[in-house]
Protein backbone atom coordinates (compact mmCIF):
# COMPACT_ATOMS: atom_id res chain seq x y z
CA UNK A 1 0.00 0.00 0.00
CA UNK A 2 1.31 3.53 -0.74
CA UNK A 3 2.33 5.53 2.35
CA UNK A 4 3.34 8.33 0.62
CA UNK A 5 0.52 10.34 -1.71
CA UNK A 6 1.76 13.18 -4.20
CA UNK A 7 -1.00 16.14 -5.28
CA UNK A 8 -1.49 17.37 -8.00
CA UNK A 9 -0.97 14.19 -10.21
CA UNK A 10 0.42 16.49 -13.09
CA UNK A 11 1.64 19.80 -13.03
CA UNK A 12 2.66 22.29 -16.75
CA UNK A 13 4.15 25.09 -15.77
CA UNK A 14 6.50 27.89 -17.81
CA UNK A 15 10.16 27.52 -18.12
CA UNK A 16 10.96 30.13 -15.52
CA UNK A 17 7.56 29.21 -13.42
CA UNK A 18 8.45 27.77 -9.86
CA UNK A 19 7.03 24.13 -9.16
CA UNK A 20 5.53 23.34 -5.57
CA UNK A 21 4.56 19.66 -5.34
CA UNK A 22 3.36 18.01 -1.78
CA UNK A 23 3.61 14.89 -0.64
CA UNK A 24 1.16 13.40 2.43
CA UNK A 25 1.80 10.52 4.40
CA UNK A 26 0.25 8.39 7.05
CA UNK A 27 2.36 6.95 9.87
CA UNK A 28 5.00 8.65 11.53
CA UNK A 29 8.81 8.48 9.60
CA UNK A 30 12.12 8.39 10.54
CA UNK A 31 12.95 9.81 6.87
CA UNK A 32 11.57 11.43 3.75
CA UNK A 33 12.92 11.40 0.22
CA UNK A 34 12.55 13.05 -2.95
CA UNK A 35 13.34 11.44 -6.22
CA UNK A 36 13.31 12.30 -9.44
CA UNK A 37 12.38 10.30 -12.69
CA UNK A 38 12.90 10.86 -16.56
CA UNK A 39 10.50 8.91 -18.62
CA UNK A 40 10.92 5.16 -18.48
CA UNK A 41 14.34 5.70 -17.02
CA UNK A 42 15.54 4.72 -13.03
CA UNK A 43 15.03 7.21 -10.50
CA UNK A 44 17.76 9.61 -8.84
CA UNK A 45 17.61 10.94 -5.72
CA UNK A 46 17.09 14.22 -4.96
CA UNK A 47 16.84 15.06 -1.19
CA UNK A 48 16.83 13.02 1.81
CA UNK A 49 15.03 15.27 4.95
CA UNK A 50 14.41 13.72 8.66
CA UNK A 51 11.43 13.54 10.62
CA UNK A 52 13.56 16.12 13.22
CA UNK A 53 14.36 18.82 10.22
CA UNK A 54 11.91 21.40 8.75
CA UNK A 55 13.06 22.73 5.94
CA UNK A 56 16.22 21.88 3.74
CA UNK A 57 17.39 23.47 0.28
CA UNK A 58 19.79 21.97 -2.69
CA UNK A 59 20.33 23.80 -5.27
CA UNK A 60 16.76 25.29 -6.63
CA UNK A 61 15.00 22.92 -4.66
CA UNK A 62 13.57 23.41 -1.43
CA UNK A 63 11.60 20.65 0.52
CA UNK A 64 9.37 21.23 3.70
CA UNK A 65 8.51 19.01 6.50
CA UNK A 66 5.50 19.33 8.97
CA UNK A 67 5.27 15.86 10.69
CA UNK A 68 2.23 17.30 12.96
CA UNK A 69 0.48 17.24 9.31
CA UNK A 70 2.38 14.52 7.39
CA UNK A 71 3.15 16.55 4.59
CA UNK A 72 6.09 17.62 2.94
CA UNK A 73 6.37 19.96 -0.14
CA UNK A 74 8.90 20.29 -3.22
CA UNK A 75 9.59 23.28 -4.50
CA UNK A 76 11.65 23.97 -7.92
CA UNK A 77 12.54 27.52 -8.37
CA UNK A 78 12.89 29.04 -12.05
CA UNK A 79 12.16 26.02 -13.69
CA UNK A 80 13.76 24.73 -16.89
CA UNK A 81 12.37 22.27 -19.77
CA UNK A 82 15.20 19.94 -18.63
CA UNK A 83 13.29 19.40 -14.83
CA UNK A 84 10.64 17.74 -16.49
CA UNK A 85 9.86 14.29 -15.29
CA UNK A 86 8.22 12.51 -12.62
CA UNK A 87 9.12 13.40 -8.94
CA UNK A 88 7.94 10.82 -5.97
CA UNK A 89 7.90 11.08 -1.85
CA UNK A 90 9.51 8.01 0.19
CA UNK A 91 9.10 7.33 3.46
CA UNK A 92 9.93 5.00 5.94
CA UNK A 93 7.74 4.24 8.78
CA UNK A 94 9.15 4.73 12.23
CA UNK A 95 8.01 1.63 13.35
CA UNK A 96 9.99 -1.55 12.81
CA UNK A 97 12.15 -2.96 9.57
CA UNK A 98 10.03 -2.10 6.81
CA UNK A 99 11.30 -0.97 3.27
CA UNK A 100 11.01 2.21 1.83
CA UNK A 101 7.47 3.43 0.52
CA UNK A 102 6.93 5.21 -2.72
CA UNK A 103 3.98 7.40 -3.85
CA UNK A 104 2.90 7.24 -7.05
CA UNK A 105 4.16 10.70 -8.15
CA UNK A 106 3.54 13.99 -9.86
CA UNK A 107 4.19 14.21 -13.30
CA UNK A 108 5.39 17.44 -14.22
CA UNK A 109 5.76 18.86 -17.51
CA UNK A 110 7.86 22.24 -18.29
CA UNK A 111 6.76 24.26 -21.49
CA UNK A 112 9.66 26.34 -23.08
CA UNK B 1 32.54 5.05 -10.38
CA UNK B 2 29.80 2.67 -12.45
CA UNK B 3 26.17 3.19 -11.95
CA UNK B 4 23.78 0.58 -11.12
CA UNK B 5 23.42 -1.64 -14.06
CA UNK B 6 20.38 -3.85 -14.92
CA UNK B 7 20.29 -6.40 -17.61
CA UNK B 8 18.72 -7.18 -19.96
CA UNK B 9 16.97 -3.79 -20.51
CA UNK B 10 14.28 -4.56 -22.77
CA UNK B 11 12.61 -8.41 -22.44
CA UNK B 12 9.37 -9.81 -23.97
CA UNK B 13 8.08 -12.99 -23.29
CA UNK B 14 5.16 -14.96 -23.29
CA UNK B 15 2.80 -16.07 -20.52
CA UNK B 16 3.59 -19.12 -18.46
CA UNK B 17 7.41 -18.56 -19.16
CA UNK B 18 10.10 -17.67 -16.66
CA UNK B 19 12.46 -14.59 -16.31
CA UNK B 20 15.01 -13.84 -14.54
CA UNK B 21 16.51 -10.04 -14.44
CA UNK B 22 20.17 -9.37 -13.07
CA UNK B 23 21.39 -6.05 -11.33
CA UNK B 24 24.89 -4.84 -10.21
CA UNK B 25 25.24 -2.67 -7.68
CA UNK B 26 27.82 0.54 -7.65
CA UNK B 27 31.04 -1.05 -6.20
CA UNK B 28 30.73 -1.09 -2.57
CA UNK B 29 27.48 -0.72 -1.92
CA UNK B 30 26.06 -4.36 -0.22
CA UNK B 31 22.44 -3.64 -0.60
CA UNK B 32 20.29 -4.35 -2.85
CA UNK B 33 16.71 -3.55 -3.06
CA UNK B 34 13.84 -4.30 -6.74
CA UNK B 35 10.99 -2.27 -7.16
CA UNK B 36 8.13 -3.21 -9.76
CA UNK B 37 6.71 0.07 -10.98
CA UNK B 38 3.43 0.03 -13.38
CA UNK B 39 1.36 2.58 -14.29
CA UNK B 40 -1.73 1.39 -12.29
CA UNK B 41 0.41 0.55 -8.88
CA UNK B 42 3.01 2.68 -9.27
CA UNK B 43 6.69 1.99 -7.20
CA UNK B 44 5.82 -1.45 -5.48
CA UNK B 45 8.83 -3.08 -3.24
CA UNK B 46 9.86 -6.37 -3.86
CA UNK B 47 12.77 -7.62 -1.97
CA UNK B 48 15.49 -6.31 -0.14
CA UNK B 49 18.67 -8.43 0.38
CA UNK B 50 21.96 -7.36 2.57
CA UNK B 51 25.00 -9.84 2.52
CA UNK B 52 23.18 -12.34 0.53
CA UNK B 53 20.36 -12.18 3.17
CA UNK B 54 17.05 -11.05 2.09
CA UNK B 55 16.18 -8.45 5.31
CA UNK B 56 12.52 -7.69 3.56
CA UNK B 57 9.79 -8.92 1.10
CA UNK B 58 7.20 -7.21 -0.45
CA UNK B 59 3.77 -8.37 -0.60
CA UNK B 60 4.18 -10.28 -4.07
CA UNK B 61 3.17 -13.87 -4.69
CA UNK B 62 6.00 -16.93 -4.24
CA UNK B 63 6.25 -16.60 -8.01
CA UNK B 64 8.35 -13.70 -7.50
CA UNK B 65 11.97 -14.76 -6.03
CA UNK B 66 15.65 -13.42 -5.88
CA UNK B 67 19.13 -13.87 -4.42
CA UNK B 68 22.11 -12.41 -3.53
CA UNK B 69 25.56 -13.45 -4.57
CA UNK B 70 29.08 -12.84 -2.65
CA UNK B 71 29.92 -10.14 -4.69
CA UNK B 72 26.68 -8.29 -3.98
CA UNK B 73 25.60 -8.88 -7.48
CA UNK B 74 21.71 -9.46 -7.29
CA UNK B 75 19.15 -11.61 -9.42
CA UNK B 76 15.25 -11.77 -9.53
CA UNK B 77 13.48 -14.30 -11.21
CA UNK B 78 9.28 -14.41 -12.23
CA UNK B 79 8.07 -17.46 -12.61
CA UNK B 80 4.81 -18.57 -15.09
CA UNK B 81 4.57 -15.20 -16.10
CA UNK B 82 1.33 -13.65 -16.24
CA UNK B 83 0.06 -11.07 -18.31
CA UNK B 84 0.12 -8.24 -15.34
CA UNK B 85 3.40 -8.94 -14.34
CA UNK B 86 4.75 -6.69 -17.20
CA UNK B 87 6.18 -3.51 -15.62
CA UNK B 88 9.30 -2.17 -15.74
CA UNK B 89 11.60 -3.48 -12.43
CA UNK B 90 14.12 -1.47 -11.12
CA UNK B 91 17.12 -2.14 -8.77
CA UNK B 92 18.35 -0.24 -6.54
CA UNK B 93 21.69 -0.20 -4.00
CA UNK B 94 23.12 1.75 -1.36
CA UNK B 95 26.13 1.66 0.77
CA UNK B 96 23.99 -0.44 3.96
CA UNK B 97 20.30 -1.19 4.47
CA UNK B 98 18.62 1.14 6.34
CA UNK B 99 16.17 3.96 5.34
CA UNK B 100 18.87 7.04 6.31
CA UNK B 101 20.27 6.26 3.16
CA UNK B 102 19.80 7.53 -0.42
CA UNK B 103 19.15 4.73 -2.64
CA UNK B 104 21.10 4.74 -6.38
CA UNK B 105 18.88 3.39 -9.29
CA UNK B 106 19.58 1.50 -12.28
CA UNK B 107 18.02 1.91 -15.28
CA UNK B 108 15.44 -0.80 -14.84
CA UNK B 109 14.16 -3.68 -17.14
CA UNK B 110 11.02 -3.00 -19.35
CA UNK B 111 9.64 -6.82 -19.02
CA UNK B 112 6.49 -7.43 -21.63
CA UNK B 113 4.19 -10.21 -21.08
CA UNK B 114 2.48 -11.45 -23.89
Amino acid sequence: SQQGEEDPQALSIQEGENATMNCSYKTSINNLQWYRQNSGRGLVHLILIRSNEREKHSGRLRVTLDTSKKSSSLLITASRAADTASYFCATDSISGNTPLVFGKGTRLSVIA
Amino acid sequence: KAGVTQTPRYLIKTRGQQVTLSCSPISGHRSVSWYQQTPGQGLQFLFEYFSETQRNKGNFPGRFSGRQFSNSRSEMNVSTLELGDSALYLCASSLVPGRAYEQYFGPGTRLTVT
